[in-house]
């Protein structure tokens, strides 16, 4: 089975900090994503990486960025983070190819920045 | 621009009963995927179902189907003996290779199934 962790579930962080949120893939996917979830907003796209140190602005990419120094590891870094961007944050996964074109989440971080 | 409507915020079914979910999505593209998630109260997404734009026949895993309309850009689905454990919000989600596979999510549609 296809698992993708990510590294917190809860977190809670100041207005002002730096945050890191983490992300590791062990089926050796290409494509990697973060999405924002919020209610009555469904899920929209921040960032995506095809490849490593590739990346892509997705739909809503103001306030944050991404690093993917490793094939398994996405990480979305908010660089100061405002209440505003208190939310759930989903990693996924991608396994490509004409088979399949499936798309893997992790369990989610809801991040409170207070 | 690509976009996917989920018209029902809410829906309740009783247990053991059919229940249709909504999807309609507009796209310009010939080649492309259609999916729905189900995220139950534990976070977790979990893909119900896929279905190819090339492929006519629509797309059936188990207690779950669509019915797949690509003239009239549908994408709707049908649980069938629904069951409790099928409570949860329903993505309609829509991909394309020129996106990069991103996915393209609806709003969601909240699921309660009651005994």
């Amino acid at each position: 089975d296809v698992k993708v962790t990510q590294s917190s579930r809860y977190l809670v962080k100041r207005t002002g900090e730096k945050v890191f949120l983490e992300c590791v893939q062990d089926m050796d996917h290409e494509n990697m994503f973060w999405y924002r979830q919020d209610p009555g907003l469904g899920l929209r796209l921040i960032y995506f990486s095809y490849d490593v140190k590739m990346k892509e602005k997705g739909d809503i990419p103001e306030g944050y960025s991404v690093s993917r120094e490793k094939k398994e590891r996405f990480s979305l870094i908010l660089e100061s983070a405002s209440t505003n961007q208190t939310s759930m944050y989903l990693c996924a996964s991608h396994q490509g190819g004409a088979a399949k074109n499936i798309q893997y989440f992790g369990a989610g971080t809801r991040l409170s920045v207070l | 621009a690509q976009t996917v409507t989920q018209s029902q915020p809410e829906m309740s079914v009783q247990e053991a009963e059919t229940v249709t979910l909504s999807c309609t999505y507009d796209t310009s593209e010939s080649n492309y995927y259609l999916f729905w998630y189900k995220q139950p109260p534990s976070r977790q997404m979990i893909l119900v179902i896929r279905q190819e734009a090339y492929k006519q026949q629509n797309a059936t895993e188990n207690r779950f189907s669509v019915n797949f309309q690509k003239a009239a850009k549908s994408f709707s689905l049908k649980i069938s003996d629904s069951q409790l454990g099928d409570t949860a919000m329903y993505f309609c989600a829509f991909m394309t290779s020129n996106s990069g596979y991103a996915l393209n999510f609806g709003k969601g549609t909240s699921l309660l199934v009651t005994p």
